[in-house]
């Protein structure tokens, strides 16, 4: 069965540092990989996905992501955060292009001045 | 263009209860997913419909049903509410089912059992 560990429940940093927020899956067949963030009393926002092709995905708002097939890790990057980028991050796994998400259990950055 | 809309934003239910939550999917799109969001969990994924048909279902009892209407909005049923039962519902749509394609998702319906 698919699954997906975030390592870290809070990850605190300050601003303009970099950041990498990790994510390893688990799953016997080819997987898309997606990112979404969530911030305080929204909806899920999609940030960015991997399908196939080029493992570094790049996405909205500076993020990029590295796909690792070997590692079974899809880690998410930025190399500046700002406040505005507090939020909630999760990681989510699909096998194929069946519809349903498979999500971690998520990760809080808290970005302070 | 409007996004995924979902009514009530917020609800509060007694114990035994039945809930209805309701989504508009973004034009066009023809697929509709829920999900549960438990407080400091990740969504969890209940039922996915696509074209009025039930194409995948979670781990969740039979408490839990849904429907895709013909204009392709969507009705999620909770009968027997649990204090468990807690949580913000998410629906999300994409114009095929397939995870390929971006998943919009919704503000939620916050529900509360009491």
């Amino acid at each position: 069965a698919q699954s997906v560990t975030q390592l870290d429940s809070q990850v605190p940093v300050f601003e303009e540092a970099p950041v990498e927020l990790r994510c390893n899956y688990s799953s016997s067949v080819s997987v898309y990989l997606f990112w979404y963030v969530q911030y305080p009393n929204q909806g899920l926002q999609l940030l960015l996905k991997y399908l196939s092709g080029s493992t570094l995905v790049k996405g909205i708002n500076g993020f990029e992501a590295e796909f690792n097939k070997s590692q079974t890790s899809f880690h998410l990057r930025k190399p500046s955060v700002h406040i505005s980028d507090t939020a909630e991050y999760f990681c989510a796994v699909s096998e194929g292009s069946q519809g349903n998400l498979i999500f971690g259990k998520g990760t809080k950055l808290s970005v302070k001045p | 263009d409007a996004g995924v809309t979902q009514s009530p934003t917020h609800l509060i239910k007694t114990r035994g209860q039945q809930v209805t939550l309701r989504c508009s999917p973004i034009s066009g799109h023809k697929s509709v997913s829920w999900y549960q969001q438990v407080l400091g969990q990740g969504p969890q994924f209940i039922f996915q419909y696509y074209e009025k048909e039930e194409r995948g279902r979670g781990n969740f009892p039979d408490r839990f049903s849904a429907r895709q209407f013909p204009n392709y909005s969507s009705e999620l049923n909770v009968n027997a509410l649990l204090l468990g039962d807690s949580a913000l519902y998410l629906c999300a749509s994409t114009f095929d089912g397939s995870s390929g394609n971006t998943i919009y998702f919704g503000e939620g319906s916050w529900l509360t059992v009491v």
